[in-house]
């Protein structure tokens, strides 16, 4: 089983400030590497898949990259609506889940 | 519009079957794999189960291997998740979700989700 493990647990910002989230793999899952954000009471939105294709209607300001068992996702000017929890997702052999990053305001 | 939509799940004591039902519409349903992710009170999002446009594939998480049982039927468009013999750390929100494309895919779109409470 594909461990996959999310760093930091949360992170403290300000809008307009930079978010780098981070998905580490226990082994490689080439770029099969997605990212969601998911809001209290609502499903997880799917934003990066393949490591770093952005899904249809997402913002220029959300990106990802990565390959092999490293990954980033990358905010480059929090808005408002982006504090939420995000959760990377390895397709390489079935599916695992990341533990989540909550990105709160400071 | 894509539209996933779960029921069957409420209050159950341990030991005891619940099948939940997934309806899909809005999109070829026997063009794309189907699975069941859920999440735990105040926990994260853990995947169930999966299964293939064509029954071919299935796969479980080693929490729920020989207790649950996935299946689908493509003339009625619908997902379902078998649960026996559940147990009180099965208790979470159940969300059915399908694949983006065929392998290797991402879930594309989600439904609301339902309710499964394992409680005596």
């Amino acid at each position: 089983e594909t461990v996959l493990t999310q760093s930091p647990a949360t992170l403290s910002l300000s809008p307009g400030e930079r978010a780098t989230l981070s998905c580490r793999a226990s082994q490689s899952v080439s770029n099969y590497l997605a990212w969601y954000q998911q809001k209290p009471g609502q499903a997880p939105r799917l934003l990066i898949y393949d490591a770093s294709n952005r899904a249809t209607g997402i913002p220029a300001r959300f990106s990802g990259s990565g390959s092999g068992t490293d990954f980033t996702l990358t905010i480059s000017s929090l808005e408002p609506e982006d504090f939420a929890v995000y959760y990377c997702l390895q397709r390489s052999n079935w599916l695992t889940f990341g533990g989540g990053t909550k990105v709160e305001i400071k | 519009e894509v539209q996933l939509v779960e029921s069957g799940g409420g209050l159950v004591q341990p030991g005891r079957s619940l099948r939940l039902s997934c309806a899909a519409s809005g999109f070829t349903f026997d063009d794309h794999a189907m699975h069941w992710v859920r999440q735990g009170p105040g926990k994260g999002l853990e995947w169930v189960s999966g299964i293939g446009w064509n029954s071919g594939a299935i796969g479980y998480a080693d929490s729920v291997r020989g207790r649950f049982t996935i299946s689908r039927d493509n003339a009625k468009n619908s997902l379902y998740l078998q649960m026996n013999s559940l147990r009180p750390e099965d208790t979470a929100l159940y969300y059915c979700a399908k694949e983006l494309r065929r392998g290797n895919s991402p879930l594309d779109y989600w439904g609301q989700g339902i309710l499964v409470t394992v409680s005596s």
